[in-house]
């Protein structure tokens, strides 16, 4: 089966550490995503990466970074986390062009980030 | 600026009933319009999209949804729920130069 995987699944941590969250698709697309889902339910986009570019969210604090060994993978870093950090990280993919469209997006089961 | 409403936060049903989850947007231009759903712990499964044609479309799970240019909206139905229905469900408008909009999604518990 095909899919969007991501781990880990949930991830505890202190403010100040670092963490790293994974992502792997299988669908052969070569656009993959990172979007921030907050406790509200909202979901924003940080991160889109098509063909080795990247085009960021300017609201995206810079502590944030992506990381991508080739279109089928898009990890997601975070420096020195932060409170505000706690929430579900989602990566998506999809075979666009790198800004959603009518494309599909086909999203992971999310990481759940919580900062003590 | 795009937006995207969903003024029900939550909604409860009993299995069988029949469904209608309202969203309305807002957007000068041709919007394309998808409804995602949400199950616990999982991530966002596509149900349907609409972008032109037929303004009622048809999607997994017998969810249907209606697009009107009239009323900036495109609601999403289905007649009779099952208990696994259970999940909050999210309509989301995007255009190509601004991206996805999502709106903050509706809580949806199917009781037996």
């Amino acid at each position: 089966e095909t899919a969007v995987f991501q781990t880990p699944n949930y991830h505890v941590t202190q403010v100040g550490n670092e963490v790293s969250f994974n992502c792997k698709q299988t669908l052969g697309h070569d656009t993959m995503y990172w979007y921030k889902q907050d406790s509200k339910k909202l979901l924003k986009i940080m991160f889109s990466y098509n063909n080795k570019q990247l085009i960021v969210n300017e609201t995206v604090p810079r502590r944030f970074s992506p990381q991508s060994s080739d279109k089928a993978h898009l990890n997601l870093r975070i420096k020195s986390v932060e409170p505000e950090d706690s929430a579900v990280y989602l990566c998506a993919s999809s075979s666009g062009l790198g800004v959603p469209s009518a494309e599909t997006l086909y999203f992971g089961s999310g990481t759940r980030l919580t900062v003590l | 600026a795009q937006s995207v409403t969903q003024p029900d936060a939550r909604v409860t049903v009993s299995e069988g009933a029949s469904l209608q989850l309202r969203c309305k947007y807002s957007y000068s231009g041709t919007p394309y319009l998808f409804w995602y759903v949400q199950y616990p712990r999982q991530g966002l499964q596509l149900l349907l999209k609409y972008y032109s044609g037929d303004p009622v479309v048809q999607g997994v799970n017998g969810f249907e949804a209606e697009f009107s240019k009239s009323n900036s909206s495109f609601h999403l139905r289905k007649a009779s729920v099952h208990w696994s229905d259970s999940a909050v469900y999210f309509c989301v408008l995007n255009n190509y130069a601004q991206g996805l909009t999502f709106g903050l999604g509706t809580r949806v518990s199917v009781f037996p």
